[in-house]
């Protein structure tokens, strides 16, 4: 089957600083990439969707300024986490539709920690 | 490897009964979800179980055999609402998620 990689996997950091995300289709292209957040034991929340070669489409509620998102392949999208603060810590999952659309698939999660 | 399977579609009638399986080998094991899926939408979580046994929430309960890497999802009094895909995810030993293909669930009047 179709596999997203998400690096790193886990990521400690000091309040302030910015961390970046990286999320792959390995073996297919995606126009269309998603960027989720949980928190224990609840559902994925949509921060928003990556589209190759355009501006992402943030959810409301969603800092674009902060959570900076770059589509720049069919199949690399990064999140980047501006100035991050303790609340930010979560677990952060990413997702990759298939250029037929049809099938959508997750990655693994990156645990993310700021102190 | 870590793998997970899951069937691919089943179907259902309303009102009936059907269990989602999903087999599940994985590099240590934190505990298995899952979520519920509607078509262009976020997947909602169901459910989580670590410990062995049935966990019951309403029309869904969810069972895990740690043993035999297996779970399911069983629905019940199915309505035509619960037609979306169904996805199993295991959480391995660094808390990494390995995510089922999902199940598509088609319920018929």
């Amino acid at each position: 089957g179709a596999v997203v990689s998400q690096h790193p996997s886990r990521v400690i950091c000091k309040s302030g600083t910015s961390v970046k995300i990286e999320c792959r289709s390995l073996d297919f292209q995606a126009t269309t990439m998603f960027w989720y957040r949980q928190f224990p034991k609840q559902s994925l929340m949509l921060m928003a969707t990556s589209n190759e070669g355009s501006k992402a489409t943030y959810e409301q509620g969603v800092e674009k300024d902060k959570f900076l998102i770059n589509h720049a392949s069919l199949t690399l999208s990064t999140l980047t986490v501006t100035s991050a603060h303790p609340e930010d810590s979560s677990f952060y999952i990413c997702s990759a539709r298939t250029l037929a659309g049809d099938e959508q698939f997750f990655g693994p999660g990156t645990r993310l920690t700021v102190l | 490897g870590q793998n997970i399977d899951q069937p691919t579609e089943m179907t259902a009638t309303e009102g009936a009964i059907v269990q989602i399986n999903c087999t599940y080998q994985t590099s240590g094991f934190n505990g298995l979800f899952w979520y519920q899926q509607h078509a262009g939408e976020a997947p909602t979580f169901l459910s989580y179980n670590v410990l062995d046994g049935l966990e019951e929430k309403g029309r869904f309960s969810s069972f895990l055999s740690r043993s035999k890497g297996y779970s399911y999802l069983l629905l019940k009094e199915l309505q035509m609402k619960d037609s979306a895909s169904y996805l199993c995810a295991a959480m391995d030993s660094n808390y990494q998620l390995i995510w089922g293909a999902g199940t598509k669930l088609i319920i018929k009047p």
